[in-house]
């Protein structure tokens, strides 16, 4: 079956401006994590969501990122405000159900702030 | 806080060979997850092996396998008879469950592969 899938896929934006990242996890995946990775390092956790709620959102750097995820499927992070700092790439995973199965992560999207 | 480390930073390895990639963690928790994943040229992040912490038996997925060591808290990657398509940065990650249902993966920084012909 079709894999999760991220859009866009590379995204350029001017400092201040608001941008919206968007996440389709695998079909009938409860679960879905956002995870941000700078050149060279790991992923690092954002946000977790359990169908709609989000249940955790301890990674958020702060009050210009936010995630929603209003139908139990798709989910939006919006980041507001960019700064050049919040140049990344950010990837979303979607795991059937929480307790340690596995997560699977889409293609990322690569976010340029300048 | 639970934090994951892999001290090679970069490995190489002739084709058809055998190397391993070392992993360590840091953990109060008796149960949890460890996982190693897979980053190609391509930066997808592809699943490679998983291992259960309260199973003893090591996980193995055809030429990957691991050497989980619960005592010592180790978790390195055995990929033998090595592949030009095993290049890639590989990263050990650690699962943890936290209180109200949610969970998170914590990464190491990574061990980047070079499989040579």
């Amino acid at each position: 079956g079709a894999g999760v899938s991220q859009s866009p896929r590379y995204k350029v934006t001017k400092r201040g401006q608001d941008v919206a990242l968007r996440c389709d996890p695998i079909s009938g995946h409860v679960s879905l994590y956002w995870y941000r990775q700078a050149l060279g390092q790991g992923p690092e956790f954002l946000t977790y969501f359990n169908y709609e709620a989000q249940q955790d959102k301890s990674g958020l750097p702060n009050d210009r990122f936010s995630a929603e995820r209003p139908e139990g499927s798709i989910s939006t992070l919006t980041i507001q405000r960019t700064e050049q700092r919040d140049s990344a790439m950010y990837r979303c995973a979607s795991s059937l159900w929480d307790r340690g199965h596995e997560q699977y992560f889409g293609p990322g999207t690569r976010l340029t702030v300048t | 806080a639970q934090t994951v480390t892999q001290s090679q930073p970069e490995m190489s390895v002739q084709e058809a060979e055998t190397v391993t990639l070392s992993c360590t963690y840091d953990t109060s928790e008796s149960n949890y997850y460890l996982f190693w994943y897979k980053q190609p040229p391509s930066r997808q992040m592809i699943l490679v092996i998983r291992q259960e912490a309260y199973k003893q038996q090591n996980a193995t997925e055809n030429r990957f396998s691991v050497n989980f060591q619960k005592a010592a808290k180790s978790f390195s990657l055995k990929i033998s008879d090595s592949q030009l398509g095993d290049t890639a940065m590989y990263f050990c990650a650690f699962m943890t469950f936290l209180q109200g249902g949610s969970e998170k993966l914590v990464f190491g920084k990574g061990t980047k592969l070079t499989v040579n012909p």
